[in-house]
């Protein structure tokens, strides 16, 4: 059974188009992250919630945002994509604070192709 | 200096074949060391961790952690073709009171048969 689910898999947005990308989990994790992933790079970490504590990493652009309404889901909203956004987007969760993320559990991504 | 690093290979051997993959760090604050298998187009998946210094077993796969020389290990033996895929370290620091991993570039692997 999925516990991380991304919607869509395969996302093609236009040059300046925002898009949204989804996250839903039926794990109850507190700790929900979204990771940028470029083709042979290392995931990067643009933010992450603890419950609805949101935490941004300094480097992240204006340009992306992102919301958690409640527990279960997560959104990263691109406001002007462009073409050096286009990468594999990797939603995580892991369970509260003090617990290590050894247990991160990662959803299938969403590949985003900005044309 | 990245805070890990990783060869990104590709690294390619014969089936049946002990295979050895490798992370440097830089952060001595880091205490959990992850391996995750990532498949083309799939998210990454946890496949082994290690607290601290020290060894680690499950199965074929091996973990081995040496924070003296921040330097740490993965061995498969007996690859597999079904073993060829991309392993990413990853490594836990605190931040706000949460744990975020921090992630190496990724090996890719490949073992023909």
């Amino acid at each position: 059974d999925a516990m991380v689910i991304q919607n869509p898999r395969y996302q093609v947005t236009q040059f300046g188009k925002p898009v949204t990308l989804s996250c839903s989990q039926t794990l109850n994790h507190n700790v929900m992250y979204w990771y940028q992933q470029k083709s042979s790079q290392a995931p990067k970490l643009l933010f992450h919630y603890y419950d609805k504590d949101f935490n941004n990493e300094a480097d992240t652009p204006d340009n992306f945002q992102s919301r958690r309404p409640n527990t279960s889901f997560c959104f990263l909203d691109i406001r002007s994509p462009g073409l050096g956004d286009a990468a594999m987007y990797l939603c995580a969760t892991s369970r509260g604070p003090g617990q290590p993320s050894t247990e991160a559990f990662f959803g299938q991504g969403t590949r985003l192709t900005v044309v | 200096q990245k805070e890990v690093e990783q060869d990104p290979g590709p690294l390619s051997v014969p089936e049946g074949a002990i295979v050895s993959l490798n992370c440097t760090y830089s952060n001595s604050a880091f205490q959990y060391f992850m391996w995750y298998r990532q498949y083309s187009r799939k998210g990454p998946e946890l496949l082994m961790y290690t607290y601290s210094s020290g060894n680690k077993e499950d199965g074929r796969f091996t973990a081995q952690v040496d924070k003296s020389s921040k330097y740490i290990s993965l061995f498969i033996r007996d690859s597999q073709p079904s073993d060829s895929a991309t392993y990413l370290c990853a490594m836990d620091a605190t931040s706000g009171g949460s744990y975020i991993p921090t992630f190496g570039r990724g090996t890719s692997l490949i073992v023909h048969p």
